[in-house]
């Protein structure tokens, strides 16, 4: 039951380094979306990305973030030059895509702490 | 902003009673609504969705029901087990791939 993978579960980070989180879609989706979520608080989208390409990057920082999706291996989002407020649950979830209506399945998320 | 939110931000309720969760949005061009159940530490997870064309839509122990005249969105779970226990959210999809997520609501089931 291959869903939706991300790694590391947990990451902490010092003030000005870089962080990487990594998803691996269902096998078969070629849709990946990045989410954070504050605590207490709902899920903010980041990022929608297809197979090399990015298709909506509307909710995602102009500065310092990132993310891609290459054609072999797994979405990466990266955060460069972390601040304390980029702590937060990064989730990824995928989907087959075929229509807008697909069911988006999400991974367990990555728990970033900046110190 | 957020175009979806919910009207109570907690709700605790009995063992084997019925939940009903609310979810209000502005958005009059969303087509597409789906729940979502997060536990302590997990990402969400798909409850049930429903299209702009219905009204009521019906899954195992759960019920959505849309009203797009007053924009609302309810979530009733029947017979309320302790492992309902999460938060849920409600979100909408107004025919992109870009879904908005609500606040949620914390579930609590009393034994």
């Amino acid at each position: 039951n291959a869903g939706v993978m991300q790694n590391p579960r947990h990451l902490v980070r010092r003030r000005g380094q870089e962080a990487r989180l990594r998803c691996s879609p269902v096998k078969g989706h070629s849709h990946v979306y990045w989410y954070r979520q504050l605590p207490e608080e709902g899920l903010k989208f980041m990022v929608y990305l297809q197979k090399e390409n990015i298709i909506d990057e509307s909710g995602m920082p102009k500065e310092r973030f990132s993310a891609e999706f290459p054609k072999e291996g797994p979405s990466i989002l990266r955060i460069q030059q972390v601040v304390r407020g980029d702590s937060a649950a990064y989730f990824c979830a995928s989907s087959a895509g075929q229509v807008s209506t697909d069911t988006q399945y999400f991974g367990p998320g990555t728990r970033l702490t900046v110190l | 902003g957020e175009s979806v939110g919910l009207h109570l931000p907690t709700l605790s309720v009995q063992e084997g009673d019925n939940s009903i969760i609310n979810c209000a949005y502005s958005n009059s061009a969303s087509d597409y609504f789906i729940w979502y159940k997060q536990e302590s530490g997990k990402g969400p997870q798909f409850i049930i969705d429903i299209r702009s064309n219905m009204d009521k839509r019906q899954g195992q122990r759960v019920t959505v029901l849309l009203n797009k005249t007053v924009k609302h969105l309810s979530l009733q779970i029947a017979a309320t087990q302790p492992g309902d226990s999460a938060v849920y959210f409600c979100a909408e999809n107004t025919g992109g791939f870009k879904t908005i997520f609500g606040a949620g609501t914390r579930l609590f089931v009393k034994a």
